[in-house]
């Protein structure tokens, strides 16, 4: 069974800082890894989509990586701003259960980024 | 634009009271999906729909029930809703001919069962 973990749970920083968000997954055997960020009481949006063969992708001031070999993606913030304060999730897909495989989310971690 | 829309956004009902949150997509996706989010217990899905006529359940479906007579068309039903169900609830589609996996939400519905 998949299990994905993010790290720390909670950050706060200064603006202007660049930052790293974790996550970790257990079954290597991914299709896909999407990060997403989510204000208080919104839906979610996506930020990155990764696939199993990529190694990182970029949209702005945002970079994630992915390392399948050691269950890892971390999400790159660069220069942070206060607008960029919310919950940031990543989800992985891995076969199972549907063509389309199943989707386990992490926990999240709240960014909350200081003028 | 491209979206998944959810009715209502905010809905308080007592328990027993039979409730439809709806959902539609205008992208034309095949795969569609309900979420529930709590806190501590992250997001957990309730049913989902490969395509038209095409349902099964998630990891959380007691107390839920789902339709798919449509495909743009996605809605929950909770027959008896109990406190339990209170929560805040996410529709999502993606499109699966031709897909990437990227998964899109909606703006969420939260629901209090009292």
């Amino acid at each position: 069974k998949q299990e994905v973990t993010q790290i720390p749970a909670a950050l706060s920083v200064p603006e202007g800082e660049n930052l790293v968000l974790n996550c970790s997954f257990t079954d290597s055997a991914i299709y896909n890894l999407q990060w997403f960020r989510q204000d208080p009481g919104k839906g979610l949006t996506s930020l990155l989509l990764i696939q199993s063969s990529q190694r990182e992708q970029t949209s702005g001031r945002l970079n994630a990586s992915l390392d399948k070999s050691s269950g890892r993606s971390t999400l790159y913030i660069a220069a942070s701003q206060p607008g960029d304060s919310a919950t940031y999730l990543c989800a992985v897909r891995t076969p199972g259960g549907t063509s389309y495989g199943k989707l386990t989310f992490g926990q999240g971690t709240i960014l909350t980024v200081h003028p | 634009e491209a979206q998944v829309t959810q009715n209502p956004r905010y809905l308080i009902t007592v328990t027993g009271k039979k409730l439809t949150v709806t959902c539609s997509q205008n992208m034309n996706h095949e795969y569609m999906s309900w979420y529930r989010q709590d806190p501590g217990l992250g997001l957990r899905q309730i049913y989902y729909s490969m395509n038209v006529e095409v349902t099964d359940k998630g990891d959380v479906p007691e107390g839920y029930k789902v339709s798919r007579k449509e495909k743009r068309n996605f809605p929950l039903i909770l027959e008896s809703p109990s406190p339990n169900q209170t929560s805040l609830y996410f529709c999502a589609s993606l499109g699966l001919t031709g897909f990437t996996g990227e998964l899109f939400f909606g703006e969420g519905s939260r629901l209090t069962v009292l």
